[in-house]
């Protein structure tokens, strides 16, 4: 158990909607990094925020986007959904917002219908 | 950040090491090893990183070459559970808001 906690774990959708994925990083890291990892592109970064600011932004779509909010969990928003959207996103969490070492939860899988 | 080139797969009986080697030839001298895993479909866990000296944790032990251009992962007595992709990166440690870059990794699987 690496501390980080992701819900849902399973969600599955229609083409259009909207979705929102939340993450609550261990107990004491300021910083939250998204990935998403489907068949054919292995692991994404997506986005990181660091007690609350964004610090480093990857190949996120614009119909994406997120936040960290004061108390540090995080949430991913993804909307107008695609077929090519469904994929496992993983949320990890760090203390040190320049670390190597992240601790990923277990991850949100979405299907898009 | 630098390239790595891994092999894409491996098998390795169980009870034996596992020696996974990754290349990276380009790398700076501020950039460090890093390896991850991810068990199938679960998040990457992080196992252990370092610069230029060998480094031994609980997990394994990790062998950078003296020019640093390869380093070796080892799993000293893989099991079964050690069934993995298994993902060597390289990155400058202080390079500020430069997220960790996961390649294809080793499918490492540990043969009973």
């Amino acid at each position: 158990d690496s501390g980080v906690t992701q819900t849902p774990k399973h969600l599955i959708t229609a083409t259009g909607q909207r979705v929102t994925l939340r993450c609550s990083p261990r107990s004491g890291d300021l910083s939250v990094y998204w990935y998403q990892q489907s068949l054919d592109q292995g692991l994404q970064f997506l986005i990181q925020y660091y007690n609350g600011e964004e610090r480093a932004k990857g190949n996120i779509l614009e119909r994406f986007s997120a936040q960290q909010f004061p108390d540090l969990h995080s949430e991913l928003n993804l909307s107008s959904l695609e077929l090519g959207d469904s994929a496992l996103y993983f949320c990890a969490s760090s203390v040190d917002p320049d670390a190597g070492e992240l601790f990923f939860g277990e991850g949100s899988r979405l299907t898009v219908l | 950040d630098a390239k790595t080139t891994q092999p894409p797969s491996m098998d390795c009986a169980e009870g034996r090491a596992a020696n996974l080697p990754c290349n990276h030839s380009t790398i700076s001298g501020n950039e460090y090893v890093y390896w991850y895993r991810q068990i199938h479909s679960q998040g990457p866990q992080y196992i252990i990183h370092g610069l230029k000296n060998n480094e031994t944790n609980e997990m394994a032990s990790l062998i950078i070459t003296e020019d640093r251009k390869s380093s070796t992962l080892i799993l000293p007595h893989a099991t079964l559970r050690d069934t993995a992709v298994y993902y060597c990166i390289v990155r400058d440690r202080n390079s500020g808001n430069t997220p960790l870059v996961f390649g294809k990794g080793t499918r490492l699987s540990v043969i009973a």
